[in-house]
């Protein structure tokens, strides 16, 4: 079962735009990480926040965490073609459960 | 730079055939998993190793089996391929200390026929 659950499933905006990313999970977590996977590639780590933090920043990247909630969520500012993507969640000590991700789709 | 290799980018293969799928990392890293990956199931974790000779089962052991006879390789074997095989394998990394983020080879498109 997937500990992580991505919203929305897919998403499609223009260049310049901003992107919001969901994850949602089950059990208490000590951090959680955000990847990127271009398509037909291997997953990059792309930022993780701890579970004392609420917020984390990595150049247009803004993550989020409300652990009462159970939730995160993605922001990329400033999209370019190139964030075209799926992004993931990542939860768990040494092995880690992600969710199904997000399809995010950034048009020139 | 930190590095994970995988042996092939795509594969072919046919129903019963024994099928390696190899990995390397040149990180030093002691923890080593393998995942396949399919469209609406996400990543879903097969074995993990924790150290030479070690391994762990995952979530959907079923039909494969590992090897780590050294720290820097991890192999994964299907002994006799079945077309529900078919995949996008993804092979990871990472250290025993410090974070537990995963660094992953570029994957192994395998086809089963």
């Amino acid at each position: 079962s997937q500990q992580g659950e991505e919203d929305p499933q897919a998403l499609s905006i223009q260049e310049g735009e901003n992107a919001t990313m969901n994850c949602s999970y089950k059990t208490s977590i000590n951090n959680l990480q955000w990847y990127r996977q271009n398509s037909g590639r291997g997953l990059v780590h792309l930022i993780l926040i701890r579970s004392n933090e609420r917020e984390k920043h990595s150049g247009r990247l803004r993550v989020t965490l409300d652990t009462s909630k159970k939730s995160s969520s993605l922001l990329i500012t400033a999209s370019r073609a190139a964030d075209t993507a799926s992004y993931f969640c990542a939860t768990g000590g040494n092995m880690l459960t992600f969710g199904g991700g997000t399809r995010l789709m950034v048009k020139p | 730079d930190v590095k994970v290799t995988q042996s092939s980018r795509y594969l072919v293969k046919r129903t019963g055939e024994k099928v390696f799928l190899e990995c390397v990392q040149d990180m030093d890293h002691e923890n080593m998993f393998w995942y396949r990956q399919d469209p609406g199931l996400g990543l879903r974790l097969i074995y993990f190793s924790y150290d030479v000779k070690m391994k762990e089962k995952g979530d959907i052991p079923e039909g494969y089996s590992v090897s780590r006879e050294k720290k820097e390789r991890f192999s994964l074997i299907l002994e006799s391929a079945s077309t529900n095989q078919t995949s996008m394998y993804l092979c990871a990394s990472s250290p025993s200390l410090g974070t537990n983020e995963q660094f992953f080879g570029p994957g192994t498109r395998l086809t089963v026929l």
